[in-house]
């Protein structure tokens, strides 16, 4: 498939559990987003990567939460201690560099988080 | 302090119909701005975008509309189909840096 994948599609879990959600982006994308969309809200940027670097980790809500990505490519959000606060879809997106115009970000279908 | 505001959060239009689905913002840097649809347990996919030095962009059945001045945008769809039938997002970027700010959605509902 040439579209951005995530897994699993849908994460249930216990408050205190750790949590990681796995995010491969289109091939030859540099830039990597993860978003998440609350009930009711809008999508909220957490981090960004071009490569393998984080210039911009300012949208993550806690130290909970944090993220990686390797070889340039696949991309883990990784959430500990998961409060019941931390239920959204965790969507992630890709483009083939960060910022500009015609630049679209092309995005998974996300990972629906429970937290009981 | 919401930068990009859907103020209608749910619109329901006649298939056949025009629908208008509106987005304010009030960053001024921004320069600019994607619409996204969204299916149920589907991610945004791209729909249409425009730039600030253009005032309309058109792509078959939809229209983005700019007012700079108002800083308000707008989609038309004309004619609505049943299959436009979705989440609406507006999102707007100052494209020197890389964050899309997104507004809050507007479900759209084409009736047959």
């Amino acid at each position: 498939g040439a579209g951005v994948s995530q897994s699993p599609s849908n994460k249930v879990t216990e408050k205190g559990k750790d949590v990681e959600l796995r995010c491969d982006p289109i091939s030859g994308h540099t830039a990597l987003y993860w978003y998440r969309q609350s009930l009711g809200q809008g999508l909220e940027f957490l981090i960004y990567f071009q490569g393998n670097s984080a210039p911009d980790k300012s949208g993550l809500p806690s130290d909970r939460f944090s993220a990686e990505r390797t070889g340039g490519s696949v991309s883990t959000l990784t959430i500990q201690r998961t409060q019941q606060e931390d239920s959204a879809v965790y969507l992630c997106a890709s483009s083939l560099i960060a910022g500009g115009k015609n630049n679209e970000q092309f995005f998974g279908p996300g990972t629906r988080l429970t937290v009981l | 302090d919401q930068q990009v505001k859907q103020n209608s959060p749910s619109l329901s239009v006649q298939e056949g119909r025009i629908s208008i689905l509106n987005c304010d913002y009030t960053n001024s840097m921004f320069d600019y701005f994607l619409w996204y649809k969204k299916y149920p347990a589907e991610g945004p996919t791209f729909l249409i975008s425009i730039s600030s030095i253009k005032d309309k962009n058109e792509d078959g059945r939809f229209t983005v509309f700019l007012n700079k001045s108002a800083k308000h945008l707008s989609l038309h769809i004309v004619p609505s189909q049943p299959g436009d039938s979705a989440v609406y997002f507006c999102a707007a970027t100052d494209s020197g840096t890389y964050k899309y700010i997104f507004g809050t959605g507007t479900r759209l509902k084409v009736l047959a």
